[in-house]
């Protein structure tokens, strides 16, 4: 079945560092991907998305491309702020058929930012 | 902007009871989910529901879970009997056209 991999966490980095979260994934066919934010005590955010390869999310100074040939949509911001900490979830829905998009997640990658 | 707005916020249940846990997903959209996260643990998929049935269900979604449209606005998660393992996070989100999927700010359930 589907599945996501997001590297390990805890990330910790000081603010206006350089941020890459990787994310991997295996799927049938051409699933569309995300990115999803849990800021402290909150629900989950749209952050990004992309639903073909090569496409480009982008969002809050985030970005992420659709890379199918190593199956990957890291995670990537130029200068990362303290308000940035949260909790960030690659997920994926099917390829079509009848998955009625439902959302397969990594295990989530926790972001700290400090002063 | 239009949000998912779930209630309550916090449900404190003994174990065997019964709970119900509501979502008022955003007007226009047609799907509707319900996520779990377990404390420390991975968001899950439960159950999709379009046009007033299940579309699809995970192996979580046992005979104790079942959902419900009751009128034009709500959408609600039934745990008949809970048990100590379905303390988690309860998230409903919803879509439009099944594609990009809008959430809520959930639903701490703790099962004493």
């Amino acid at each position: 079945g589907d599945s996501v991999t997001q590297m390990e966490g805890p990330v910790t980095l000081s603010e206006e560092a350089f941020l890459t979260i990787n994310c991997t994934y295996t799927a049938t066919g051409y699933p569309s991907l995300f990115w999803y934010v849990q800021y402290p005590g909150e629900g989950l955010q749209l952050l990004l998305k992309a639903t073909k390869a090569d496409d480009k999310g982008s969002n809050k100074g985030f970005e992420a491309t659709y890379r199918k040939e190593t199956t990957s949509f890291h995670l990537e911001k130029g200068s990362v702020q303290v308000s940035d900490s949260a909790v960030y979830f690659c997920a994926l829905t099917g390829a079509g058929g009848t998955s009625y998009g439902k959302l397969t997640f990594g295990q989530g990658t926790i972001l700290t930012v400090h002063p | 902007e239009p949000e998912v707005t779930q209630t309550p916020s916090h449900q404190v249940t003994q174990m065997g009871q019964e709970v119900i846990l509501r979502c008022v997903p955003i007007s226009n959209h047609l799907y509707f989910y319900w996520y779990r996260q377990i404390l420390g643990q991975k968001v899950e998929f439960l159950v999709s529901f379009y046009n007033n049935e299940i579309s699809e269900k995970s192996e979580i979604f046992d005979d104790q879970f079942s959902v419900e449209r009751p009128d034009g606005s709500n959408f609600t998660l039934k745990i008949r009997s809970t048990k100590l393992e379905d303390s988690a996070m309860y998230f409903c989100a919803s879509s439009d056209r099944g594609d990009t999927q809008y959430f809520g700010p959930g639903t701490r359930l703790t099962v004493l």
